[in-house]
């Protein structure tokens, strides 16, 4: 069966540009969450959807912005990039959004802003 | 606001040595929490979970973990370690009842160097 799937694997933006990222979940599975992860750090809770509504945001800026499709494939859109958005970026989809049901992440996107 | 910390940035062992990765939490309430792995050039994976009940968890891989609730930490084990352990050592939360797995606060990480 297919993990997590994301595209790009890489790209590299320009200052200002913005930038698409998309993911594709486990079959079956209906909650998807976004992730950054800068060089060092751990992971940085984005955004979490489920049943194509947001169910969570984390402490990121408005030019952060989400959406889930009806077959719960989502997107991850970052305006007017800035240097410091350069991550990876995670996708991670579960069955249901309950505390004992397990995530599964993807590879990620790595973003370069230059 | 809710934090995870990790102690260690970085912890070389030679194979046969036990390990011992600290974890502390910042929340007063019930938690969730978690060990993930990111083995080089792969994506993260669960290694083990704590919701409720017996604090000691056993994991995948022979990993094991105690959670200490006066202490507020969730310190990761193996009693012999691998060079296949050789990975980045994840610690997550996630608090109370109706805390998901999909947002989950994690701590810095701790990367794991094991010499053959």
């Amino acid at each position: 069966d297919a993990g997590v799937t994301q595209s790009p694997t890489h790209l590299i933006k320009t200052r200002g540009q913005q930038v698409t990222l998309r993911c594709s979940p486990i079959s079956g599975h209906k909650s998807v969450s976004w992730y950054q992860q800068v060089l060092g750090q751990g992971p940085q809770f984005i955004f979490q959807y489920y049943e194509k509504e947001e169910r969570g945001r984390g402490n990121f800026p408005d030019r952060f912005s989400a959406r889930q499709f009806p077959n719960y494939s989502s997107e991850l859109n970052v305006n007017a990039l800035l240097l410091g958005d350069s991550a990876l970026y995670l996708c991670a989809s579960s069955l249901r959004r309950d505390r004992r049901t397990e995530a599964f992440f993807g590879q990620g996107t790595r973003l370069t802003v230059v | 606001a809710q934090s995870v910390s990790q102690h260690n940035h970085h912890v070389i062992l030679s194979e046969a040595a036990s390990l011992e990765l600290g974890c502390n939490y910042s929340y007063g309430g019930t938690v969730n929490l978690f060990w993930y792995v990111q083995y080089p050039g792969q994506h993260l994976q669960l290694l083990l979970k704590y919701f409720s009940g017996d604090p000691l968890v056993k994991g995948i891989k022979g990993f094991e973990a105690e959670f200490i609730k006066s202490k507020f930490s969730f310190n990761l084990r193996k009693p012999s370690v691998q060079w296949s352990d050789t990975a980045e050592y994840f610690c997550a939360v996630t608090p109370g009842y109706g805390g998901s797995q999909g947002n989950l606060i994690f701590g810095k990480g701790t990367k794991l160097s094991v010499k053959p």
